[in-house]
């Protein structure tokens, strides 16, 4: 079954970029979604299309997308951004799935 | 505003069967795909069922085939997932989540928790 592989974890101070990759080998054609999720909350869409941002979401959230990696970038992550974050797409049979999830900490 | 409110969670014995429910307000229910989404306690996120924009197809995760049912009424603005022969492994937070055909999941519900447990 097809699988997106994601960092278990990643830790930053306030104010340095945090980068969160996420790979999967039909990244090179298909899309990657980005939800972030705080404790206790619904998971909320962050990044659609590899790279735009739905209205709302601060700036310094950014998503990239090469070859078979998709990365998402927190420019001067803050101490509110710390969540897990999921990646989510689809490989070339339809096959729906989300990324196991990375912890981000900022502190 | 935008909402989808689940309901009908809550603590069931194992082998038993379940309900819930997904209300949608403030959107064009009948206009989009829908989707369940689960998350087990302290684990990640897994899609558990889709359907189309009008009931025609169906599709779902081989850990819920056969046991699970997704469905809809698009005039009560309702989407139903009907949950049988639960196992313990099915305990889990479910969410219902809008598929927007470019963003993606791009609103959900706060969630309903099942618990399967004797």
């Amino acid at each position: 079954s097809y699988e997106l592989t994601q960092p278990p974890s990643v830790s930053v101070s306030p104010g340095q970029t945090a980068r969160i990759t996420c790979s999967g080998d039909a990244l090179p054609k298909k899309y990657a979604y980005w939800y972030q999720q705080k404790s206790g909350q619904a998971p909320v869409l962050i990044i659609y299309e590899d790279s735009k941002r739905p209205s709302g979401i601060p700036e310094r959230f950014s998503g990239s997308s090469s070859g078979t990696m998709a990365t998402l970038t927190i420019s001067g992550a803050r101490v509110e951004d710390e969540a897990d974050y999921y990646c989510y797409s689809t490989d070339s049979s339809g096959n729906r799935v989300f990324g196991g999830g990375t912890k981000l900490t900022v502190l | 505003q935008v909402q989808l409110v689940e309901s009908g969670g809550g603590v069931v014995q194992p082998g038993r069967s379940l309900r819930l429910s997904c209300a949608a307000s403030g959107f064009t229910f009948s206009s989009y795909a829908m989707y369940w989404v689960r998350q087990a306690p302290g684990k990640g996120l897994e899609w558990v069922a889709l359907i189309s924009y009008d009931g025609s197809n169906k599709y779902y995760a081989d850990s819920v085939k056969g046991r699970f049912t997704i469905s809809r009424d698009n005039s009560k603005n309702t989407l139903y997932l009907q949950m049988n022969s639960l196992r313990a492994e099915d305990t889990a937070v479910f969410y219902c989540a809008r598929e927007d055909a470019a963003r993606g999941f791009d609103i959900w519900g706060q969630g309903a928790m099942v618990t399967v447990s004797s």
